[in-house]
């Protein structure tokens, strides 16, 4: 079936470095893939999203390139703020329409 | 335009006891979608129902859950006879028509603590 897996966490970094965080996966077919954000207490909010291959999603300074020859999805931002600590999901959408998630990576940013 | 609603935001029940948990969608969005976190997971899919029809229950466990959307009304997710294991967050997202092309909103989450 299909999953998603990214990088585990918690990442620690302080404010204005660089951000990656990985993500790979694995599907039949041709899915659409989804960065989502969850702040403490709250539900997932979606970050960005990219459709087909070679797109870009960005949104709030961040970036993730949809590259179907590597499956992979990796999230960047050039430089994160301590407003940006939560846990980030990747996620696919195919057939059926539900998100298949990656398990999460927390974010932690000092100041 | 609201978001998605769902109440209550945290429900204790003791082992044995029944859980139901509500989902309104945003205006407009006639699909609704459940699923579930762990404690220190990710999101896993239950089920996804349209209006008065179930869609896809795959990742609905076999006994004691059930859920459904009736045609006025919010979506209801149930829990029977609950057990210390089903302790979690359950989010509701719903979407206006299918998510290959519009996004899934979530809610704020369901937090059920079973004692």
């Amino acid at each position: 079936g299909d999953s998603v897996t990214q990088m585990e966490g918690p990442v620690t970094l302080s404010e204005e470095a660089f951000l990656t965080i990985n993500c790979t996966y694995t599907a039949t077919g041709y899915p659409s893939l989804f960065w989502y954000v969850q702040y403490p207490g709250e539900g997932l909010q979606l970050l960005l999203k990219a459709t087909k291959a070679d797109d870009k999603g960005s949104n709030k300074g961040f970036e993730a390139t949809y590259r179907k020859e590597t499956t992979s999805f990796h999230l960047e931002k050039g430089s994160v703020q301590v407003s940006d600590s939560a846990v980030y999901f990747c996620a696919l959408s195919e057939k059926g329409n539900k998100l298949v998630f990656g398990a999460g990576t927390i974010l932690r940013v000092k100041s | 335009n609201a978001g998605v609603m769902q109440n209550p935001r945290h429900l204790v029940r003791r082992r044995g006891q029944e859980a139901r948990l509500r989902c309104s969608p945003m205006k407009g969005h006639s699909h609704v979608y459940w699923y579930r976190q762990l404690p220190e997971e990710g999101l896993k899919f239950m089920v996804y129902l349209q209006k008065e029809n179930i869609i896809d229950e795959s990742g609905m466990p076999k006994e004691r859950f059930s859920a459904e959307f009736p045609k006025e009304g919010p979506s209801i997710l149930r829990i029977q006879q609950v057990v210390r294991g089903d302790s979690a967050a359950y989010f509701c997202a719903s979407s206006q028509v299918d998510s290959s092309q519009y996004e899934q909103y979530f809610g704020p989450g369901t937090r059920l603590t079973v004692t």
